[in-house]
């Protein structure tokens, strides 16, 4: 496609209820990034893809947080049993390679109540 | 930990004239970009702008240039000939681990007519 497309791009979740968020990004992009931006915060780095694989997690915050994206395209980040902490936007961001300028979408604003 | 300093949450400027934004950033990379990225009410981070850190020569894009100051650790933003459309968050981002970006908390720019 010609950006990266994220869905849905509002959710409400109840507490404790379970979430997924898309993102499709840029076709033929190597690397995919997910970030968590706090309201009145910089977008905060929760983890990388390199095709298919999963290369650095360090960010995602507790186990509830798992990401995936198994035809190296496509990507779902899932959040198990939602806590008001985890209120935030999600961006998502591609790029070709790795180092290169990322590509980011217009994010999924998660409000958890 | 590799940290980015935005020391200003708000600025002000009058249409046409000219504003500069602040950033200092830590990095351990030995060669990196460093990046302006404007984030509008759409949520969508936008490149505005990018240095080589091996380049001493300061990056230019049309109405936007920087200071880059690679001793001091200083990455600021100069806007000329400001317009309404440059109203936004503004944030400054350094690298960190050679794919993912570390972001400061953002500098929030008005645009007065």
């Amino acid at each position: 496609g010609a950006g990266v497309s994220q869905s849905p791009r509002y959710k409400v979740a109840k507490r404790g209820q379970d979430v997924a968020l898309r993102c499709d990004p840029i076709s033929g992009h190597v690397s995919l990034f997910w970030y968590q931006q706090a309201l009145g915060q910089g977008p905060e780095f929760l983890t990388y893809f390199q095709n298919e694989a999963q290369l650095d997690k360090s960010g995602l915050p507790s186990d509830r947080f798992f990401a995936e994206r198994p035809e190296g395209s496509v990507s779902t980040l899932k959040i198990q049993r939602t806590q008001q902490e985890d209120s935030a936007v999600y961006l998502c961001a591609s790029s070709a390679r790795t180092g290169d300028t990322y590509t980011f979408g217009s994010g999924t604003r998660l409000t958890v109540v | 930990a590799q940290t980015v300093t935005q020391s200003q949450p708000e600025m002000s400027v009058q249409e046409a004239e000219t504003v500069t934004l602040s950033c200092t950033y830590d990095t351990s990379e030995s060669d990196y970009y460093l990046f302006w990225y404007k984030q509008p009410p759409s949520r969508q981070m936008i490149l505005v702008i990018r240095q080589e850190a091996y380049k001493q020569q300061n990056a230019t894009e049309n109405r936007f240039s920087v200071n880059f100051q690679k001793a001091a650790k200083s990455f600021s933003l100069k806007i000329s000939d400001s317009q309404l459309g440059d109203a936004a968050m503004y944030f400054c981002a350094s690298p960190n681990s050679g794919y993912a970006l570390n972001f400061g908390k953002g500098t929030s720019l008005l645009v007065t007519p």
